[in-house]
């Protein structure tokens, strides 16, 4: 079974840095994209960016290039969001996603990783 | 940047009716790289279509989708109990952007 299995619930205060995972399993990591979207409180989704885990090619969305990180380790079939200052605002349920290809739609999604920012 | 609107913003149906959600672009999508996703609280998205007509993997036959260029459509043809839900389209037209939603509610 193809699966994303996303790391648990963070708290944090603003300022601090955070780095939340998701793992695929049940398909070769390295031959589809991984993509990061966020929901905040009662919104929409928002696509972040994607990468490919097999040679960590990454796009972003002009709305979060520069504001996050998006990183992969192909040894452990594992993407990574990070962020290097929190701010209120960054809280927020994210999502990783397997999209079916470059560019397309996101098939398997991971079950979310809620943050909240608060001091 | 493409930019997708969504109307209506709410649609409220009673089950076996038929639902119509529009989704309309800031300008043409090529290929009909076009998407919808269903979103039931507490819950990730789910892929309905892509390629704006396909019906991905176990998706019932209820769910359709057409259209082309700027205007594209979900319809779901007799609302079922569990079909009450938030329903996102999405381009993949160079970059990705998503719709504001249409929550589907129970009238």
């Amino acid at each position: 079974e193809v699966q994303l299995v996303q790391s648990g619930a963070e708290v944090k205060k603003p300022g601090e840095s955070l780095k939340i995972s998701c793992k695929g399993s049940g398909y070769s990591f390295t031959s589809y994209w991984i993509g990061w979207v966020r929901q905040m409180p009662g919104k929409g989704l928002e696509w972040m960016g994607t990468i490919y885990p097999g040679d960590s090619n990454t796009k972003y969305s002009p709305s979060f290039q520069g504001q996050v990180t998006i990183s992969a380790d192909k040894s452990i079939s594992t993407a990574y969001l990070q962020w290097s200052s929190l701010k209120a605002s960054d809280t927020a349920m994210y999502y990783c996603a397997r999209p079916r290809g470059w560019p397309n739609a996101f098939d398997v999604w991971g079950q979310g990783t809620m943050v909240t920012v608060s001091s | 940047e493409i930019v997708l609107t969504q109307s209506p913003g709410t649609l409220s149906l009673s089950p076996g009716e038929r639902a119509t959600l529009s989704c309309r672009a800031s300008q043409g999508v090529s290929s009909n790289f076009l998407a919808w996703y269903q979103q039931k609280p507490g819950q990730a998205p789910r892929l309905l279509i892509y390629g704006a007509s396909s019906r991905a993997t176990g998706i019932p036959d209820r769910f359709s989708g057409s259209g082309s260029g700027t205007d594209f459509t979900l319809t779901i043809t007799r609302l079922e109990p569990e079909d009450f839900a938030v329903y996102y389209c999405q381009q993949y037209d160079g970059s990705l952007t998503f719709g504001p939603g249409t929550k589907v509610d129970i009238k």
